[in-house]
């Protein structure tokens, strides 16, 4: 148990479909993040949410979504996506954005959504 | 920008045999450093963390790493690996100067022979 919770924990749909991913983090934190992780390749930071307000984002195609209703919940609405999008999705918290020197950097992880677009 | 790279993508291990991982970055400024593990099957934990103070870190599970500026490097070390290691290690940065973004390497994949 991590403290982050991430469903569905697989979601296979088409390129048509819209679907969203949901996490939810019972930790008290104040910062939130989306990260993909991909065969191979690091993982990327996708989104990154302090206090309900998107601080971060790199640069990701406008299929994805997020919405961050609380600093408990964080979602990722999917529409329209591609082959290449299939991926495992990582929610993750932090007590509150990362500073340097200061011990507060430590990410809390999900286990992640594992989506499959055909 | 800023990267990390780690030096192998699979080691191979018997079991009571040492560990060395290698993790390098690329920014020279103030960073803080983390290992993290993903056991098969699991979420991603954190192993230990370098902030300040003492460059030798010990973390859960009998690991350590120890940050040497001069290198840019963080390895990660144990010295008797055991079977229920096997998992991916991964090694990551932080900086003020790039934003909140956590830079993860690509990752090493340990497996440990019973």
């Amino acid at each position: 148990e991590t403290g982050v919770t991430q469903t569905p924990r697989h979601l296979v749909m088409g390129m048509t479909n819209k679907k969203s991913l949901k996490c939810e983090q019972h930790l008290g934190h104040n910062a939130m993040y989306w990260y993909k992780q991909s065969a191979k390749k690091p993982l990327e930071l996708m989104f990154v949410y302090s206090l309900e307000e998107r601080v971060e984002n790199n640069s990701v195609p406008s299929r994805f979504s997020p919405e961050c209703p609380n600093s408990s919940h964080l979602f990722l609405h999917l529409h329209t996506l591609q082959p290449e999008d299939s991926a495992l999705y990582l929610c993750a918290s932090s007590q509150e954005l990362v500073r340097v020197g200061a011990n507060t950097g430590e990410l809390f992880f999900g286990e992640g959504s594992r989506l499959t677009v055909l | 920008a800023q990267s990390v790279s780690q030096h192998n993508h699979h080691v191979i291990l018997s079991e009571a045999a040492s560990l060395e991982l290698g993790c390098n970055y690329s920014y020279g400024g103030t960073v803080n450093l983390f290992w993290y593990v993903q056991y098969p099957g699991q979420h991603l934990q954190l192993l230990l963390k370098y902030f300040s103070g003492d460059p030798l870190v010990k973390g859960i599970k009998g690991f350590e790493a120890e940050f040497i500026k001069s290198k840019f490097s963080f390895n990660l070390r144990k010295p008797s690996v055991q079977w229920s290691d096997t998992a991916e290690y991964f090694c990551a940065v932080n900086a003020r100067n790039y934003g909140q973004n956590f830079v993860f390497g690509p990752g090493t994949r340990l497996s440990v022979l019973p």
